[in-house]
């Protein structure tokens, strides 16, 4: 089926410190997600993306994140600085079209902020 | 918002009987209920969907049912096999979306014993 590509896989970082996660969604798809999961807890949503813009952000989505997917390249997920609390599974997802499309989950980037 | 409550948390069934999760949401406007299983360590991933023009759907060994008035889904498996344990997470969207956000359960994890 589709493939969501993320990288890192994981990556262990400093608190303070900036990471950027990487998500390369499915070619054709329009619409760009992403997921904080904690270890044995659902995902929750972050925030999504369409048209070069953030449509919707949940209150998960704290100042220090930012999106973005210049032309042609990753869509992006950046925290800085990070917290230990930003430990996490980060999803990106992508889907064709809006809302009641099927999101398609990338294998995740486990996040782990000391 | 939309807010989503799943039950069981776990839920232990011999090999070869049924398992049935049980869902409810508030939003009376999503119309659009996807079902994910997620094994360890990997991504979520789709099994079954079913809109709000359906009250029930099957495929391989899975059923989905939808009462819109109780604001109410499930998800059968018959004939359970050790492959099918994993974590099965619901979800909701659309109503006044634009974008396909989706708001999970909190997770049933399945184990299926011989």
């Amino acid at each position: 089926g589709p493939k969501v590509l993320q990288i890192p896989s994981h990556q262990i970082i400093d608190m303070g410190q900036m990471v950027t996660l990487n998500c390369d969604p499915v070619s054709n798809h329009l619409y760009f997600y992403w997921y904080k999961q904690i270890l044995g807890q659902q995902m929750e949503f972050l925030v999504n993306f369409y048209n070069g813009k953030v449509m919707e952000k949940s209150k998960l989505f704290k100042d220090q994140f930012s999106v973005e997917r210049p032309d042609g390249s990753y869509f992006t997920l950046k925290i800085q600085p990070t917290a230990l609390e930003d430990s996490a599974v980060y999803f990106c997802a992508s889907s064709l079209a809006g809302a009641g499309n099927t999101l398609y989950f990338g294998e995740g980037s486990r996040l782990i902020v000391v | 918002g939309e807010q989503v409550e799943q039950l069981p948390s776990i839920l232990r069934v011999q090999e070869g009987s049924s398992a049935s999760i049980n869902c409810t949401y508030e939003n009376s406007a999503s119309n659009y209920f996807p079902w994910y299983k997620q094994e360890p360590g990997e991504n979520p991933k789709l099994i079954i969907d079913i809109r709000s023009n359906m009250e029930r759907k099957q495929t391989q060994g899975l059923i989905v049912l939808l009462d819109k008035k109780a604001k109410r889904f499930s998800l059968h498996i018959t004939d359970t096999q050790p492959g099918d344990s994993a974590m099965y997470f619901c979800a909701a969207s659309g109503g006044t979306q634009v974008v396909g956000q989706l708001t999970f359960g909190r997770g049933t994890r399945l184990q299926v014993y011989a």
